[in-house]
């Protein structure tokens, strides 16, 4: 059974700087690993999405990479703004014949002014 | 385009109650999923379909709990018999494949009292 974990639950950083997220998975089988925003009392907006053959997926000031082998996920944030302020969580799209997304609980991210 | 919408946003019934829940995925899209999402917490698989075909339904809690997708487009959630423990937030999404990135509707928030 696909686990995911998220490292650490809560950030709190200054305007401007640099983040690392993380994320970890169980079962390195996976078809894909994907990102996404939650905002408070909010939906789901995708971020990026890394296919089990890519090391890598870059938006904007979003760099996310992918080491199946090892079961970990990144999530880069560059310069940093009050308004990345959210939850972000990742999920692991299960392979064989499983494609529904495990998702982990979240890091809820603050950015200060 | 239109994203997928769910209806009704919130939805509040009393205990024995049956309620369902309706999905309209992107146009396009012929994978559709389930998820449960409490309070803190990542979204919970329920179920999926590829087309009008029902692939996985182990996510869903017991037998009151169904779904269907017959025209291979609107989805509906269909719980009988409503207990206070099914109240959460219920989220749809849909996808291009079943390894494409999954785009998440606003959700229906379900209150039973």
């Amino acid at each position: 059974k696909q686990e995911v974990t998220q490292i650490p639950a809560a950030l709190s950083v200054p305007e401007g700087e640099n983040l690392v997220l993380n994320c970890s998975f169980t079962d390195s089988a996976i078809y894909n690993l994907q990102w996404f925003r939650q905002d408070p009392g909010k939906g789901l907006t995708s971020l990026l999405l890394i296919q089990s053959s890519q090391r890598e997926q870059t938006s904007g000031r979003l760099n996310a990479s992918l080491d199946k082998s090892s079961g970990r996920s990144t999530l880069y944030i560059a310069a940093s703004q009050p308004g990345d302020s959210a939850t972000y969580l990742c999920a692991a799209n299960s392979g064989g014949s499983n494609y529904k997304l495990t998702f982990g609980k979240g890091t809820l991210l603050t950015v200060n002014p | 385009g239109a994203g997928v919408s769910q209806s009704p946003r919130y939805k509040v019934t009393k205990r024995g109650q049956d309620v369902a829940l309706r999905c309209d995925p992107i146009s396009g899209h012929v994978s559709l999923y389930w998820y449960r999402q409490a309070l803190g917490q990542g979204p919970e698989f329920l179920t999926y379909f590829n087309y009008e075909a029902q692939q996985d339904k182990s996510g869903l809690p017991n037998d009151r709990f169904s779904a269907e997708r017959p025209e291979g487009s609107i989805s509906t959630l269909t719980i009988q018999r409503t207990e206070q423990r099914d109240s959460a937030m219920y989220r749809c999404a849909s996808s291009p494949n079943l390894i494409d990135t999954q785009y998440f509707g606003p959700g229906t928030r379900l209150t039973v009292l």
